[in-house]
């Protein structure tokens, strides 16, 4: 069965700090991926996307994620973490079929001190 | 443009009670989802529709209807609700494929 792990829940990482939340995906085809951030309260926003080409992709926020297909991974990165950047990110990957469904990890939610 | 509007925000329902969340979008587009989201459990797909007058179920569909008869609007039904139910629910719109999601900002919902 198609599958999106995010094996960390919760990461603490103090402010300036880099940042790696990793993401790994099964889909047997190389897939599109992306990356949502859901602030408290809030809907998700996207942050990336993967789709083909470069396998580092750039996002809003100073977020990047690099696709890695020999590891099924879509880790996503910021050198320098902002206190604002706490939030719960949930990586995507689409299920089989023509209908744009998409399969969301568990999330990891990233608590940020001072 | 308002994106993908949700409403209501917040809603307390008992047991047995039956309520509409309504999901609206204007930005045109084809596919349209529903989705909820429990705490450590991610987001499960409820019901999503390719397109007005075409809709299917997803992952989690027990409990819940919709139905597409616009582009635009994307209702979901719960009948009869049960404390499972107790949950936020976003509804979501894409065109489709490798273009993602602009999700709405959810609804809160409480069985009790």
């Amino acid at each position: 069965a198609q599958s999106v792990t995010q094996p960390d829940i919760h990461i603490t990482v103090s402010e300036g700090a880099s940042l790696e939340l990793r993401c790994n995906y099964s889909y047997g085809a190389t897939p599109y991926l992306f990356w949502y951030v859901q602030s408290p309260g809030q809907g998700l926003q996207l942050l990336l996307k993967y789709f083909s080409g470069d396998t580092l992709v750039q996002g809003i926020k100073g977020f990047e994620a690099e696709f890695k297909r020999s590891q099924s991974s879509f880790n996503l990165r910021k050198p320098s973490v902002h206190w604002s950047d706490a939030a719960e990110y949930f990586c995507a990957a689409p299920i089989r079929g023509n209908t744009g469904k998409l399969i969301f990890g568990q999330g990891t939610t990233l608590q940020v001190k001072p | 443009n308002a994106g993908v509007t949700q409403t209501p925000k917040f809603r307390i329902l008992k047991i047995g009670q039956s309520m509409t969340l309504q999901c609206t979008q204007d930005m045109n587009h084809n596919y349209m989802y529903w989705y909820r989201q429990d705490p450590g459990m991610g987001l499960k797909l409820i019901y999503y529709s390719v397109g007005a007058g075409i809709t299917d179920k997803g992952e989690v569909p027990n409990g819940y209807n919709v139905s597409r008869s616009t582009t635009e609007d994307f209702p979901l039904r719960l009948e009869l609700a049960a404390p499972s139910q107790t949950s936020v629910y976003f509804c979501a719109s894409s065109y489709g494929g490798a273009e993602g999601y602009t999700f709405g900002s959810g609804t809160r919902l409480t069985v009790v």
